[in-house]
C-alpha cells in the first residue's frame, strides 16, 4: 500500500524565484492538504484540494497556490519567494469525510531553503 | 478560536517508562477530533492516535493512549514501556467540524528516550 509520496525531498531557490512542489496521496486517497512547517513550530494550514478544487485555505498570501489533478495527485506552487518561506512543506491526504473524525496521512515533506 | 497548547518543550524519560506529553486545546465548537502525531528527525509526520470529543471511551493504539478529559479541555498522549525509537517530536492537533477541513497544530514536544 503506497503511502504518501512527495518531490523534491530538498530544493534551494533564491529570492523572487518560483518554486513547484509535488505530492501524490495514499491509495484510495482522494483529498490533498498543504501545510508549511518553519523551523521549531508545527504545521501551518495552507490549504485543501478535494475534486480538483480548493475548499478551505489558511491564512496564506496569494503567493501560494495550488492545483489537483484527476488522479488526485497535487501540487503547490509558491511564487516570489522570499527569505521566510523557507520551511518544510508536508502534503497531507485523507479520505473525503465530512467534519472533524478524517485522518491525515502525512507524506515525508519537501523542505525549501530560500537564499 | 481554536487552539492547542503544548508547554512542554522537552520531556527525558528513562527507556522501559511511562511518559505523558500534554495538551490543552480551546474551542466552541461541541464536535471535534483530537489527534497525535510523531515527527521524527526525517520530518515525516506519523499519525498515531485520534480521539473524537464525543467518544465515551479514551483511545488506545498499542503502547498509546488518550487521557481525554473533556470538562478540562485537555488531551494527554501516554506512551508506555518507552524505547528508543520513541525519541521524536509529538503533535497534538485539533479539527473542529464546524471548522471545514482545517487542522491546527500545537508547537510540539520533544521527547528524549535514555537507554
Amino acid at each position: 500500500d503506497a503511502g504518501v509520496t512527495q518531490s523534491p525531498t530538498h530544493l534551494i531557490k533564491t529570492r523572487g524565484q518560483q518554486v513547484t512542489l509535488r505530492c501524490s496521496p495514499k491509495s484510495g486517497h482522494d483529498t490533498v492538504s498543504w501545510y508549511q512547517q518553519a523551523l521549531g513550530q508545527g504545521p501551518q494550514f495552507i490549504f485543501q484540494y478535494y475534486e480538483e478544487e480548493e475548499r478551505q485555505r489558511g491564512n496564506f498570501p496569494d503567493r501560494f497556490s495550488g492545483h489537483q489533478f484527476p488522479n488526485y495527485s497535487s501540487e503547490l506552487n509558491v511564487n516570489a519567494l522570499l527569505l521566510g518561506d523557507s520551511a518544510l512543506y508536508l502534503c497531507a491526504s485523507s479520505l473525503p469525510v465530512r467534519g472533524s473524525t478524517d485522518t491525515q496521512y502525512f507524506g515525508p515533506g519537501t523542505r525549501l531553503t530560500v537564499l | 478560536a481554536q487552539k492547542i497548547t503544548q508547554t512542554q518543550p522537552g520531556m527525558f524519560v528513562q527507556e522501559k517508562e511511562a511518559v505523558t506529553l500534554d495538551c490543552t486545546y480551546d474551542t466552541s465548537d461541541p464536535s471535534y477530533g483530537l489527534f497525535w502525531y510523531k515527527q521524527p528527525s526525517s520530518g515525516e509526520m506519523i499519525f498515531l492516535i485520534y480521539q473524537g470529543s464525543y467518544d465515551q471511551q479514551n483511545a488506545t493504539e498499542g503502547r498509546y493512549s488518550l487521557n481525554f478529559q473533556k470538562a478540562r479541555k485537555s488531551a494527554n498522549l501516554v506512551i508506555s514501556a518507552s524505547q528508543l525509537g520513541d525519541s521524536a517530536m509529538y503533535f497534538c492537533a485539533m479539527r473542529e467540524a464546524g471548522g471545514g477541513f482545517k487542522t491546527i497544530f500545537g508547537a510540539g514536544t520533544r521527547l528524549f528516550v535514555k537507554a
